[in-house]
Formats: C-alpha cells, sequence, structure tokens
C-alpha cells in the first residue's frame, strides 16, 4: 500500500514570495492533515479535513496561509506571502475516518525562507 | 499549559542499555488516545503505538514496551537493550474530542541517541 505522498521534499524561497506544498494521502482516507514543524518542536497542526471540508484550521494563520482539497483526495496548503519564520517542515498525514485514529504522516516538505 | 510535555530533551545511552522516555499528558476528556512516533534522521514521522484511555494494560512489543498509567496521566515508553538504529526523535502526543472532531496535540519530543 502506498504511503502519504508529498512534494517537492525541499523549497528555498525569499520573504515576500509566495510557495505551494501538494500532498496525497493513503487511498481511501477520509481525513487529512497539515501540521508545521519547526526545527527542535513537535508537529503543530494548521489544518485538518474530512473529505472535502475543513474540520479545524483554528490554528492556521489565515492572512497568510491556506489549503484546499477540492476533491477529497490530494490536497494543497499554500503560503502567500511567506515570512522567515515560516521556515519549518510541512508534514502532511492522514487516517481512515473521522475518529480518533493513527495518521501516517508523510515525508515533509522542507522550507526555508530567506 | 502544555498539553503534552516529554521534559527528557535528550539522551544519550551506549548500545543495549534499556531506556525509558517519559510522557505527561493533560486532558479534561475522560475519552481520549494515546500515540508515540519516531522520527528517525530522514525525516519521516513513523507510528509506533496507539493507546485509548479505558485500556491501562500495559503492552510489549519486541524490544519496545509502554506504560500508561491514568493515575499520574502519563504514558511512559521503554526500549530494552536499545541499538544504534533506535536512535530517534520520539514523540508522544494526545488525541481528545472537541466539538465532533478530534484535536490531536504533540509534545516537544526526545532525542535519543544510542552510541555503539
Amino acid at each position: 500500500e502506498a504511503g502519504v505522498a508529498q512534494s517537492p521534499r525541499y523549497k528555498i524561497i525569499e520573504k515576500r514570495q509566495s510557495v505551494a506544498f501538494w500532498c496525497n494521502p493513503i487511498s481511501g482516507h477520509a481525513t487529512l492533515y497539515w501540521y508545521q514543524q519547526i526545527l527542535g518542536q513537535g508537529p503543530k497542526l494548521l489544518i485538518q479535513f474530512q473529505n472535502n471540508g475543513v474540520v479545524d484550521d483554528s490554528q492556521l494563520p489565515k492572512d497568510r496561509f491556506s489549503a484546499e482539497r477540492l476533491k477529497g483526495v490530494d490536497s494543497t496548503l499554500k503560503i502567500q506571502p511567506a515570512k522567515l519564520e515560516d521556515s519549518a517542515v510541512y508534514l502532511c498525514a492522514s487516517s481512515f475516518g473521522r475518529g480518533q485514529e493513527t495518521q501516517y504522516f508523510g515525508p515533509g516538505t522542507r522550507l526555508l525562507v530567506l | 499549559a502544555q498539553k503534552v510535555t516529554q521534559a527528557q530533551t535528550e539522551i544519550s545511552v551506549v548500545e543495549k542499555e534499556d531506556v525509558t522516555l517519559d510522557c505527561v499528558y493533560e486532558t479534561r476528556d475522560t475519552t481520549y488516545y494515546l500515540f508515540w512516533y519516531k522520527q528517525p534522521p530522514s525525516g519521516e514521522l513513523v507510528f509506533l503505538i496507539r493507546r485509548n484511555s479505558f485500556d491501562e494494560q500495559n503492552e510489549i512489543s519486541g524490544r519496545y514496551s509502554w506504560n500508561f498509567q491514568k493515575s499520574t496521566s502519563s504514558f511512559n515508553f521503554t526500549i530494552t537493550a536499545s541499538q544504534v538504529v533506535d536512535s530517534a526523535v520520539y514523540f508522544c502526543a494526545l488525541s481528545e474530542a472537541s466539538g465532533g472532531f478530534n484535536k490531536f496535540y504533540f509534545g516537544s519530543g526526545t532525542k535519543l541517541n544510542v552510541k555503539p
């Protein structure tokens, strides 16, 4: 069974530029999560989708971050404009249902904002 | 207040030593889940175990064991006879229901260095 796919794996941009990350969850997984992991810290949940609807985006900085999951499968996370403090690893995870089920993580996208 | 506290930032042991990673959580829910994940240098989080709040039985899986104690809100993880391949950052996580959906909280992680 294929795992969670993410691209790109690495991205370097200058501040005020825009960037987008893509995630394809495990087939059949209804719930998709985006996390931000700053170096030396644990992952912080940014947004959670159930199928193509947003369940929780309370920690998403909505003035610059946006995310969508239009067909209930793959998802895109965008930052516009990027700030230095956005440098982090962006992790995508998926789980089968909406319950308290195990999340499976992708390899992440490492973002460096200069 | 931190929902999940991993007080040990970094631990170094010599191969074949036993090591315990501590995790203390905070929740008012009666139904919740606890998890441990491993993050090797490659960066991908690898699922190790999930435990629900009603099951306090300790669990053993090979060299790994977990001790869940609701009385002290702890969910500690022990590696027996550690190996160099166990070197990684280990995260404890809590999932609790909130308004019809689940909120997930990760601890700050414990970096384990196993030296040959």
